[in-house]
């Protein structure tokens, strides 16, 4: 079956943009994550949704971080005044309920100019 | 909050050799250690995991062994093929809010 799609596959902004990153988890999956990762490091950990709520969002690095889940499936991950330091690759995951095995997508490539 | 070190940073086997990567982790509580392999450009794939009430677990050439008391976990794989080479990282997580927390990844190199 279709695996964690993420879309744009990279996106380029100037810095101040806003910018939307989507995620579409598979198919039944009720948990969701975000995670960020920078270049030769391990991902880290932004927030968790179980459903339509972000159960957990203690990753989230200040107020200009904020994602949504409206319908329990498809997220967006919505970052406002980027910075050149919110460069990365921001990851979805998803899960289906009761496990804890996380699924990957390929990733968003963001580069802030 | 929890930690975990990954050694070594690169690594590099000769084909047909074993490759072995550590992790420790800092939170008695974490209870389920997953491993994945990230390819350039892609997405982290999940290759195997272990729950802290297993000491071992083995599939075909990987095999992932966790000593609780130590507070460590290890991948090993055997026969290493040129398809390995990849980065791979190892995760901690705890029931109670499935968020892992990675190492910062092995990058395995195999030598033809």
């Amino acid at each position: 079956g279709a695996g964690v799609s993420q879309t744009p596959s990279n996106k380029v902004t100037e810095k101040g943009k806003y910018v939307e990153l989507r995620c579409d988890p598979i198919s039944g999956h009720t948990a969701l994550y975000w995670y960020r990762q920078s270049l030769g490091q391990g991902p880290e950990f932004l927030i968790y949704f179980q459903g339509t709520g972000a159960a957990d969002d203690s990753g989230l690095p200040n107020d200009r971080f904020f994602a949504v889940r409206p319908e329990g499936s498809v997220s967006t991950l919505k970052i406002q005044r980027t910075e050149r330091g919110d460069s990365a690759v921001y990851l979805c995951a998803s899960s289906p309920t009761g496990s804890e095995t996380q699924y990957f997508g390929p990733g968003t490539r963001l580069l802030v100019l | 909050g929890e930690n975990v070190e990954q050694h070594p940073s690169t690594l590099s086997v000769q084909e047909g050799d074993s490759a072995v990567i550590k992790c420790t982790y800092s939170d008695s509580a974490s209870n389920y250690f997953p491993w994945y392999k990230q390819e350039l450009g892609k997405g982290p794939q999940l290759i195997i995991d272990i729950r802290s009430n297993v000491g071992e677990k083995k599939d075909q050439r990987i095999a992932v062994t966790l000593n609780k008391t130590a507070k460590h976990f290890s991948l090993h794989i055997t026969e290493t093929q040129p398809e390995d080479s990849a980065v791979y990282f190892c995760a901690a997580s705890r029931d109670s809010n499935y968020q892992l927390i990675w190492g910062a990844g092995t990058k395995l190199i195999i030598k033809p």
